[in-house]
């Protein structure tokens, strides 16, 4: 079964630029979750959707960065305009929802974003 | 507000060798606590500890939740140089967000 998609893998651009990462995640799963990792603060979540709808977007840091899941198979995480501090591993994650279990996350392979 | 504390944040260890990791947590609203280990890519899922004292096991991995004490153990027992990762100790928080420790980097010399 294929996991989670993230494109593109890698992504180097200057400041200033737009920037759109891509998310597929595992078919079925109800819940898409966008994180952020760097050396200095870990693995952050930014936001989450359940049924596509946004649930939780505290861990968004500013304005320059929006996501949408328009259906149940794709999601984009942009950031407008792009800064050198916005330089990290970007992770999509999924799961399932199951009445009265708690199931785990899984993850994509992340894209490499560097700001310059 | 949740937190989740892991020990020690690197560890360097010979192949063959047992390694104890660990994670300690402060969380309102406990629902469950996994263990993820991160090689150069994604995270991918090892445990869910939702009860006490009950041991996850798998091959040479296993852990275990106190949820009196608020920790988590993750053993590894004869480590082989595949074993070297970082490992991520998370608390489910809420209705589905993780929230994750710093993570714990093993290096495995054969």
């Amino acid at each position: 079964d294929a996991g989670v998609i993230q494109s593109p893998r890698h992504e180097v651009t200057e400041m200033g630029q737009e920037v759109t990462l891509r998310c597929k995640p595992i078919s079925g799963h109800d819940y898409l979750f966008w994180y952020r990792q760097t050396m200095m603060r870990g693995l952050e979540l930014l936001i989450y959707f359940n049924n596509n709808v946004p649930i939780d977007d505290s861990g968004m840091p500013e304005d320059r960065f929006s996501a949408k899941m328009p259906n149940a198979s794709f999601s984009t995480l942009k950031i407008q305009p792009s800064e050198p501090r916005d330089s990290a591993v970007y992770f999509c994650a999924s799961s399932l929802f199951v009445p009265g279990s708690n199931q785990p996350q899984h993850f994509g392979d992340g894209t490499r974003l560097s700001i310059l | 507000e949740d937190k989740v504390v892991q020990s020690p944040l690197s560890l360097v260890v010979h192949e063959g060798d047992t390694v104890t990791l660990n994670c300690s947590y402060e969380v309102t609203n406990f629902r469950s606590l996994l263990w993820y280990k991160q090689e150069k890519k994604a995270p991918t899922f090892l445990f869910m500890l939702t009860s006490s004292g009950i041991e996850k096991k798998s091959g040479r991995l296993s852990s275990i939740l106190d949820k009196k004490e608020l920790f988590s153990i993750l053993n590894i027992t004869a480590t082989q140089t595949g074993d070297s990762a970082v490992y991520l100790c998370s608390l489910i928080q809420g209705a589905q967000k993780l929230v994750f420790g710093q993570g714990t980097r093993l290096t495995i010399n054969p």
